[in-house]
């Protein structure tokens, strides 16, 4: 079955690095794209970025442009989200999920998210 | 535009139907499908409403989504207890060259 598991919660201080991974399986992983989703404590859905894994281009939203790098590993299926200049509004449940339309809504299968928090 | 328009909560009794709307432009409703996701607390999104208007499976038919120009609803029929959750809409946004999601609308079972 299709699974998509991210790595494990995260404490940066502002201005640091974040990098959170999801490994997929039980699909072929070059046939989807994937999205990173943030959550922020008690809010809405908010889009990160997105990548397409068989050639690795990648769109980013405007807001988050020069701050977040998102890259791809063919060789084990796993996909990264790094966040720099951490900031406090950071502070959210990060969410990777395969999309089955590449300008679609579409996510069918999501991870489990992962926790960052910024705080000093 | 941020967000489409949720109202931020709706609730009903077991048994009812309760509609959850979400209102958008042009450049995302307008011109694109609709998508509603179903959120527990503490866990990841799931997807519940595809294309307007169609449901994965597992998903009973008691859900079901609409369209209309640059607005959508999502309607449960027959309510139950464990149709509380958050319920999200979604659509591409050509503006922001991206997924756009609604606001949100906590669903409480009275």
């Amino acid at each position: 079955q299709v699974q998509l598991v991210q790595s494990g919660a995260e404490v940066k201080k502002p201005g640091a690095s974040v990098k959170v991974s999801c490994k997929t399986s039980g699909y072929t992983f070059t046939n989807h794209y994937i999205y990173w989703v943030r959550q922020a404590p008690g809010q809405g859905l908010e889009w990160v970025g997105k990548i397409n894994p068989t050639d690795g281009r990648t769109d980013n939203a405007q807001k988050l442009q020069g701050r977040v790098t998102v890259t791809r590993d063919t060789s084990t299926s796993t996909v990264y989200m790094d966040l720099s200049s951490l900031r406090s509004e950071d502070t959210a449940v990060y969410y990777c999920a395969r999309g089955l339309s590449s300008l679609a809504a579409y996510f069918d299968n999501w991870g489990q998210g992962t926790l960052v928090t910024v705080s000093s | 535009q941020s967000v489409l328009t949720q109202p931020p909560s709706a609730s009903g009794t077991p048994g009812q139907r309760v509609t959850i709307s979400c209102s958008g432009s042009s450049s995302n409703i307008g011109g694109n499908y609709v998508f509603w996701y179903q959120q527990f607390p503490g866990t990841a999104p799931k997807l519940l409403i595809y294309r307007n208007n169609e449901r994965p499976s597992g998903v009973p038919d008691r859900f079901s989504g609409s369209k209309s120009g640059t607005s959508a609803s999502l309607a449960i029929s027959g309510l139950r207890s464990e149709d509380e959750a958050d319920y999200y809409c979604a659509a591409w946004d050509d503006s922001l060259s991206g997924p756009l999601f609604g606001g949100g609308t906590k669903l409480t079972v009275l």
